[in-house]
């Protein structure tokens, strides 16, 4: 089954301690990009990477770090996590090698509701 | 500065009738236009997209959306809800000088009431 798989799906840490949620999708997808998700502002783009080792910021990368070594996998590093980041995360997919490909829609995983405290 | 807006935070529909929820934008270029939907605890889901040619896109689950150029709009549409068309509904937008990235409206959550 084609998909994004994120994990943990639910985390409580305390603030200043280090995370690392990861993303991994079998569609062998050359777009990848992390989102997280608070009420009343929609999906922010936090970090997206367009093929392994490339990546760029996004409109909220203050505070995460990415790393794309592998085609399929798109960690997102929290290295001092505060309360302000305390929100749902979402990583997607979707194609991206052709002109076309800006077209194709994105899968996104079912996301990671992070909890700092 | 490019935007996408959901005027509406929430709408309430009675099941059967018709359901319409807005989205209207404001970028450079021609759009590229998406509506995604969320469920509960679930990640978001691809309904449909308006690249070009037929202003009418048809989607998943009966869902439609009309593409206005002259009213920059993209209203997603329903003739007959269904209970569990009740969900969050986002639009995104892709401009060619935002390099490519959507641009997401703020959600808006659809109520269908029995």
């Amino acid at each position: 089954e084609a998909q994004v798989t994120q994990n943990p799906r639910y985390l409580i840490t305390v603030t200043g301690k280090k995370l690392t949620v990861t993303c991994s999708q079998n569609m062998n997808h050359e777009y990848m990009s992390w989102y997280r998700q608070d009420p009343g502002l929609g999906l922010r783009q936090i970090y997206y990477s367009m093929n392994v080792e490339v990546t760029d910021k996004g409109d909220v990368p203050e505070g995460y770090k990415v790393s794309r070594k592998e085609k399929r996998n798109f960690p997102l590093i929290l290295e001092s996590p505060s309360p302000n980041q305390t929100s749902l995360y979402f990583c997607a997919s979707r194609r991206q090698g052709t002109s076309n490909s800006y077209n194709s829609p994105l899968h996104f995983g079912n996301g990671t509701r992070l909890t700092v405290t | 500065a490019q935007s996408v807006a959901q005027p509406e935070d929430q709408v309430n529909v009675a099941e059967g009738n018709p359901l319409t929820v807005k989205c209207t934008y404001s970028v450079s270029g021609n759009p590229y236009l998406f509506w995604y939907v969320q469920y509960p605890n679930r990640g978001l889901q691809f309904l449909l997209k308006y690249i070009t040619g037929d202003n009418l896109v048809k989607g998943s689950y009966g869902f439609e959306a009309e593409f206005n150029k002259s009213q920059t709009s993209f209203h997603l549409k329903k003739p007959s809800a269904l209970v569990s068309d009740s969900a969050l509904y986002f639009c995104a937008v892709r401009a060619m000088d935002s390099n490519y990235q959507l641009i997401w409206g703020a959600g808006t959550k659809l109520i269908i009431k029995p």
